[in-house]
């Protein structure tokens, strides 16, 4: 079974520049997630599709982020302009449903994104 | 405000002795905790979870321990490998929703 497809690996970027993450779920998974993890703390939600509907996007900074998920599948993760503090992992997670307390995440790989 | 936290930023053990990685949460409503596993440069993986309703979860050479009435539980691993050397992070969940993750612990298993 693929597993969650993120690129590109890495990013380095000067601040005001923009920037998209692209993720790609398990096949079949309905949920899809983005987390910013910064460097010395644990992921952090900034949002979650269900399908291709937001779920929850209250921690998303959407004067500068942006995201979609076209067709209930891929996904794509936008910072317009950034800031030296959106240094960090982007992780994109996905899961078959979301209403079960006991589904697990499956996790991408991420993208190291540095702004410098 | 930090609804899951993992006091221990790191953790040094000999290979083949016991590691105990704790997580304390404040949120009285979560029923459901997972700890998951991270290598560099790769996400998350799962390893283990419990649900709120029970105080021991097992599998293999990991065990779960919850204690409610304390807000806290702990993943104990015996015996420890060199391969377990990761970051452990504690995640908890509400009604199935927002998984919420504390700040990881670095384990340093020895040979």
């Amino acid at each position: 079974e693929a597993g969650v497809a993120q690129s590109p690996r890495y990013k380095i970027i000067e601040k005001r520049q923009s920037v998209a993450f692209w993720c790609n779920p398990i096949s079949g998974h309905a949920t899809l997630y983005w987390y910013q993890q910064i460097l010395g703390q644990g992921p952090k939600l900034l949002i979650q599709f269900q399908n291709n509907g937001v779920v929850d996007d209250s921690q998303l900074p959407k004067d500068r982020f942006s995201a979609e998920r076209l067709k209930g599948v891929d996904s794509t993760l936008k910072i317009q302009p950034a800031k030296l503090e959106d240094s960090a992992v982007y992780l994109c997670a996905s899961s078959f449903t979301q209403g079960a307390s006991r589904e697990k995440l499956f996790f991408g790989s991420g993208t190291q994104l540095s702004v410098l | 405000d930090q609804q899951v936290k993992q006091n221990s930023p790191s953790l040094s053990v000999q290979e083949g002795r016991i590691s105990i990685l704790n997580c304390d949460y404040t949120n009285s409503m979560f029923d459901y905790f997972l700890w998951y596993k991270k290598y560099p440069a790769e996400g998350p993986t799962f390893l283990i979870s419990i649900s709120s309703i029970k105080d021991k979860n097992e599998d293999g050479r990991f065990t779960v321990f919850l204690n409610k009435s304390a807000k806290h539980l702990s993943l104990h691993i015996v015996p420890s490998q060199p391969g377990d050397s990761a970051v452990y992070f504690c995640a908890a969940k509400t009604g199935g929703f927002k998984t919420i993750f504390g700040a990881g612990t670095r384990l340093f298993v020895k040979a």
